[in-house]
């Protein structure tokens, strides 16, 4: 069975910094692109960070962009997330999400979330 | 990078059908076959229901159809159903590893 499960999200203070990591099952890791997407409470998805099946490419929305960095360990069949100078407007539920392939470009997979609350 | 539009909501009754639309620009929807859809049933994860603007995945029923003209492409649900109410989501690549997505429409069965 494919899964993913996010880990490492919890209560931070504006300024700092958390990683969030995904671990992979049931599927070849390193045949897939992975992102991570986020979900405001009671607002919609928003994409965040994207990363190629070796990590040689990455990208970001604009709203994390030089604050977030995404990574990969295909050995350890993982994702991560460091997120640095965290702000109130980053608190949501953080989604890890397997693209389906290179000629689709779906999320065909995706983890329950992990829930990041950035507040003083 | 601006939320693709979609309408916040929209209803219909039991085995009506629904239409709901997702405005983007050339360079995401128009540029790109490459669009999809989510439906997100709250406290849930988000489930394709339709990939690459009108591909259905394995397990998704016929009810759900997609389609894409210029800018703006569009889910359509036929023979709603009770457990279809929940909010839906359009993405669409936008290229270098980038995606955008719509700002979500709750669909509400009457």
């Amino acid at each position: 069975e494919v899964q993913l499960v996010e880990s490492g999200g919890g209560v931070v203070r504006p300024g700092g910094s958390l990683r969030l990591s995904c671990a992979a099952s049931g599927f070849t890791f390193d045949d897939y692109g992975m992102s991570w997407v986020r979900q405001v409470p009671g607002k919609g998805l928003e994409w965040v960070s994207g990363i190629n099946w070796n990590g040689g490419s990455t990208a970001y929305a604009d709203s994390v962009k030089g604050r977030f960095t995404i990574s990969r360990d295909n050995v350890k069949n993982s994702l991560y997330l460091q997120m640095n100078s965290l702000r109130a407007e980053d608190t949501a539920l953080y989604h890890c999400a397997r693209v389906g392939s290179r000629t689709t470009r779906d999320f065909d997979c995706w983890g329950q979330g992990t829930l990041v609350t950035v507040s003083s | 990078q601006s939320a693709l539009t979609q309408p916040a909501s929209v209803s219909g009754s039991p085995g009506q059908s629904i239409t709901i639309s997702c405005t983007g620009t050339s360079s995401d929807i128009r540029s790109y076959n490459l669009v999809s859809w989510y439906q997100h049933h709250p406290g849930k994860a988000p489930k394709v229901i339709i990939y690459g603007v009108t591909k259905r995945p394995s397990g998704v029923s016929s009810r759900f159809s997609g389609s894409k003209s210029g800018n703006t492409a569009s889910l359509t649900i036929s023979g709603l159903q009770s457990e279809d109410e929940a909010d839906y989501y359009c993405c669409s690549y936008a290229g270098s590893t980038t995606w955008i997505f719509g700002g979500g429409t709750k669909l509400t069965v009457l």
